[in-house]
């Protein structure tokens, strides 16, 4: 059964302050791995899809990574408004897209 | 604007009456979906449409139901909603499956 972990469940940072966010995953053939971001009271809104092991997506202070167990969503010098709550969610063969639990993410000023 | 829009965004009912979340999308997407997002849970699927008049169920189909007779249209059907059903509820659409997904703002049922 394809599982999506991630972590930490919860993340606080001062703004300027990088981290990093995890997506481990057991999946039986990958066909893309997609990372969301969530506002309170939105639905997600797509960031990024990654297809295989060693790519690599950037959009402003977020990059996604793959490898092939797990994939990063690393934040550089967060502001207040990257504060929200991150999924990711793989895809494989013709199941359901499978989605984390997701980590929720406050960046202080 | 693209956009994917559901209706109502808040609704509080009581057990047994039939209800339909209505969903909508103006981007010609062929591939819609239905997901519930609980606490501890995550998003899960309901049902899913690959096109027009082709349904097919998700992770979590029991006591719902679906049609797909335009491509614009998925609506979302409870013909005797229970308390276990309670929870906030998301609208997609994509181009096809498996690709990015555009999302409604999500409809929160209350079923006492």
């Amino acid at each position: 059964e394809d599982q999506v972990t991630q972590s930490p469940e919860a993340l606080r940072l001062q703004e300027g302050e990088s981290s990093s966010l995890n997506c481990s995953y057991t999946v039986s053939g990958l066909r893309g791995l997609f990372w969301y971001r969530q506002d309170p009271g939105k639905g997600p809104e797509f960031l990024f899809t990654l297809y295989s092991a060693g790519e690599e997506k950037e959009k402003e202070r977020l990059k996604a990574t793959l490898t092939k167990k797990e994939s990063f969503l690393h934040i550089t010098a967060p502001k207040p408004e990257d504060s929200a709550t991150y999924l990711c969610a793989l895809r494989s063969g013709n199941t359901p897209l499978v989605f984390g639990k997701g980590t929720r993410l406050s960046v202080i000023a | 604007e693209a956009q994917v829009t559901q209706n109502p965004r808040y609704l509080i009912t009581v057990t047994g009456k039939k209800l339909t979340v209505t969903c909508s999308q103006n981007m010609n997407h062929e591939y819609m979906s239905w997901y519930r997002q609980d606490p501890g849970l995550g998003l899960r699927q309901i049902y899913y449409s690959m096109n027009v008049e082709v349904t097919d169920k998700g992770d979590v189909p029991e006591g719902y139901k679906v049609s797909r007779k335009e491509k614009r249209n998925f609506p979302l059907i409870l013909e005797s909603p229970s308390p276990n059903q309670t929870s906030l509820y998301f609208c997609a659409s994509s181009w096809r499956e498996g690709q990015p997904q555009h999302f409604g703002d999500g409809t929160r049922l209350s079923i006492l």
